[in-house]
């Protein structure tokens, strides 16, 4: 197991609502990034948290928002929900900002929007 | 921004055979190249990954080799075992840690 703990594991929702979903890095890891993976598709850059700044966004809008706590785990809100907004959220985490290092991922937040 | 395109998208082979996956990215700054291995309802597990100044890694029955100057890379897999059976994701990250990811290979390996 890589440490990368992501709540809740499943979530449904219905269009127009909004949504939190939680990351706890690895123990040791100050860098978290979010992604959003389609069903059958490889996993979307959403954005990157170093030391509880956003440090890089995707191509994602801005009801697409996050924050990191000083222990570095992290929060991604979505406003708004639309039906596209369905799939499976990953977070991954690693342990330096800057330095091309691994990221080891959670095992997601499958979220359905109805 | 980076665009990582990734082939093919299924791949079966016969037990024992070779596996070769191809990628290629579009930003001259991208310089880590992962590889995450994704079995059905699980989170991507990272496999093996290369960095802009090696031009090949391997581990075991895993290697991975670059080409900065074609900017494309590519993963091979000897003799493959069923368990090998996943779906795989070649990504490339650049300077600012902005990591994009191919669409994916689902490879079958038949016993």
């Amino acid at each position: 197991e890589t440490g990368v703990t992501q709540s809740p594991t499943h979530l449904i929702k219905t269009r127009g609502q909004q949504v939190t979903l939680r990351c706890s890095s690895q123990s040791g890891h100050n860098t978290v990034s979010w992604y959003q993976q389609a069903l059958g598709q490889g996993p979307q850059f959403i954005f990157q948290y170093y030391r509880e700044e956003e440090n890089g966004r995707g191509n994602f809008p801005p009801r697409f928002s996050g924050l990191q706590f000083p222990n570095y785990s992290s929060e991604l809100n979505v406003n708004a929900l639309e039906l596209d907004d369905s799939a499976l959220y990953l977070c991954a985490s690693s342990p330096k900002q800057g330095l091309n290092t691994e990221a080891f991922f959670g095992q997601g937040t499958r979220l359905t929007v109805v | 921004g980076e665009n990582v395109e990734q082939h093919p998208s299924t791949l079966s082979v016969q037990e024992g055979d070779s596996a070769v996956i191809k990628c290629t990215y579009s930003d001259s700054a991208s310089n880590y190249f992962p590889w995450y291995k994704q079995e059905l309802g699980k989170r991507p597990q990272l496999i093996i990954d290369i960095r802009s100044n090696v031009g090949e890694k391997k581990d075991q029955r895993i290697a991975v080799t670059l080409n900065k100057t074609a900017k494309h890379f590519s993963l091979h897999i000897t003799e493959t075992q069923p368990e090998d059976s996943a779906v795989y994701f070649c990504a490339a990250m650049d300077w600012n840690n902005d990591m994009r990811f191919g669409a994916g290979t689902r490879l079958t390996v038949k016993p």
